[in-house]
């Protein structure tokens, strides 16, 4: 049974870094690819960046300079990690599995940045 | 980036009325290899998205074939034929052809 669940803090301050994970069952990392996409809330959806299966990532264009994607595969974990937080980027993030595939989303989790 | 201009941005529909939504991509979305990435999702209020459409007109698992898709090129249509009260929620397009991925702004379908 596919599964994937996101994990995280509920409350980050402005500037500092968020750090989410990404924990998948049911499925290999290096079989499908993981996405992350995020909604602030009352709006629409953003893709945020890929880590593909062999390890290699790709990014939105807009959050690459803060945004990093890696993964354990051993732990079947795929980590986002975003810096220089601001009250924009207050949003549930998601992952779901593949790049073109978006076949299963975890339930999400709500990032509030506030100081 | 590929733009995603998703219209109507809102439907109102009775139980049992057919509906389309638009969504129209600023480049091809044919890949390289002859497929074209465009899927549609719908999130139910307080939900995940959960994919309805992968590849311009594959039914998802388990995605009743009251929904359809069609198109090519830049141009995509997701139909509902005989709306449920399930139905409800916002449906987004996403293109998955080009890096960066992106999404249309959405199309919320209200039941009168």
């Amino acid at each position: 049974q596919v599964q994937l669940k996101e994990s995280g803090p509920g409350l980050v301050q402005p500037s500092q870094t968020l750090s989410l994970t990404c924990t998948v069952s049911g499925f290999s990392l290096t079989s499908y690819h993981v996405s992350w996409v995020r909604q602030p809330p009352g709006k629409g959806l953003e893709w945020m960046g890929v880590i593909w299966t062999g390890g290699s990532t790709a990014y939105n264009s807009l959050l690459k300079s803060r945004l990093s994607i890696s993964r354990d595969i051993s732990k079947s974990q795929v980590f986002l990690k975003m810096n220089s937080l601001q009250t924009e980027d207050t949003a549930t993030y998601y992952c779901a599995r593949g790049a073109a595939l978006f076949d299963y989303w975890g339930q999400g989790v709500m990032v509030t940045v506030s100081s | 980036d590929v733009v995603m201009t998703q219209t109507p941005p809102s439907l109102s529909v009775a139980i049992g009325q057919s509906v389309s939504i638009s969504c129209k991509s600023s480049q091809s979305l044919v890949h390289s290899d002859g497929k074209t990435y465009l899927n549609w999702l719908l999130q139910n209020p307080g939900q995940s998205p959960k994919r309805l459409i992968y590849q311009v007109s594959n039914l998802g698992s388990g995605v009743p074939d009251r929904f359809s898709g069609t198109g090519s090129e830049k141009d995509f249509t997701l139909k509902i034929s005989r709306v449920e009260a399930e139905d409800l929620g916002v449906y987004h397009c996403v293109q998955a052809t080009h890096v960066p991925f992106t999404f249309g702004s959405g199309t919320k379908l209200e039941i009168k």
